[in-house]
C-alpha cells in the first residue's frame, strides 16, 4: 500500500518568506510526527498529533513554527518568516497507535528546505 | 522529558565482525524499544523492535536485548556486511508522549 508521502520534496526560499510543508500519512494511522534533521545530525522532534487529542507542541523551536492536522489525516507544517537556520530536512512519520501500545513509525521521504 | 543516550557515536568494524550499540533511557514507563536504520540520503526505517515483556529478540543477523531494570537496550549485528553501514537510532517509547530519538551511531563496515 501507499506509504507516507511529503511535498514538496525540495523547497528553496528566501529569508523572511513563509513556507508550508505537507504530509500525507498512511491511511488509518492515528499518530503523526514531525521531525527536523540537519545535515549529519539526529532527529529533532517538533510536534506530535495523536487522534483527537491536543497536539504535543513541545518541540517547536519558536512561535514562527506551527502545524495542523485536518480531519485526522493530512498535516501541514508552516514556518513563518524563515531564517537560514531553518534550513534542514523536515521528516514526517505516522504510526498506528492501538490498544497494544506504540508501534513502528513509518517515515516519509522528507522535504529538504533551503533558506537563502 | 525522556533522556536518551546512545553509545558509541561512531563505530568502525571489519566486515564479518560484530557490532553492538547501546541505548540508555530515563523514563521507566517506556514499553516499546525500536531501532531505526538510516542510510545516507534516505529516510529512517525500522530494523528491529522489542516490547517490555520480552528480554531478547533476534532476526537473522540482528538482535535486540532489553534490560528494563537498568533502563538500557542494545542492538547487536553479527557478521557485519558493507550494506550495514548507516546511522542507527534508538527511540524508547511510552506511547503517551512525543518521542526522543537517540543522537545516532554511525556504523562503518570496512570491506
Amino acid at each position: 500500500g501507499a506509504g507516507v508521502s511529503q511535498s514538496p520534496s525540495n523547497k528553496v526560499t528566501e529569508k523572511g518568506k513563509d513556507v508550508e510543508l505537507r504530509c500525507d500519512p498512511i491511511s488509518g494511522h492515528t499518530a503523526l510526527y514531525w521531525y527536523r534533521q540537519s545535515l549529519g545530525q539526529g532527529l529533532e522532534f517538533l510536534i506530535y498529533f495523536q487522534g483527537n487529542s491536543a497536539p504535543d507542541k513541545s518541540g517547536l523551536p519558536s512561535d514562527r513554527f506551527s502545524a495542523e492536522r485536518t480531519g485526522g489525516s493530512v498535516s501541514t507544517l508552516t514556518i513563518q518568516r524563515t531564517q537560514q537556520e531553518d534550513s534542514a530536512v523536515y521528516l514526517c512519520a505516522s504510526s498506528l497507535m492501538s490498544g497494544g501500545g506504540p508501534s513502528e513509525q513509518f517515515f516519509g521521504p522528507g522535504t529538504r528546505l533551503t533558506v537563502l | 522529558g525522556e533522556n536518551v543516550e546512545q553509545h558509541p557515536s561512531t563505530l568502525s568494524v571489519q566486515e564479518g565482525d560484530s557490532a553492538v550499540i547501546k541505548c540508555t533511557y530515563s523514563d521507566s514507563a517506556s514499553n516499546y524499544f525500536p531501532w531505526y536504520k538510516q542510510e545516507l540520503g534516505k529516510r529512517p526505517q525500522l530494523i528491529i523492535d522489542i516490547r517490555s515483556n520480552v528480554g531478547e529478540k533476534k532476526d537473522q543477523r540482528i538482535a535486540v536485548t532489553l534490560n528494563k531494570t537498568a533502563k538500557h537496550f542494545s542492538l547487536h549485528i553479527t557478521e557485519t556486511q558493507p550494506e550495514d553501514s548507516a546511522v542507527y537510532f534508538c527511540a524508547p517509547d511510552t506511547g503517551r508522549r512525543a518521542l526522543t530519538f537517540g543522537s545516532g551511531t554511525r556504523l562503518q563496515v570496512q570491506p
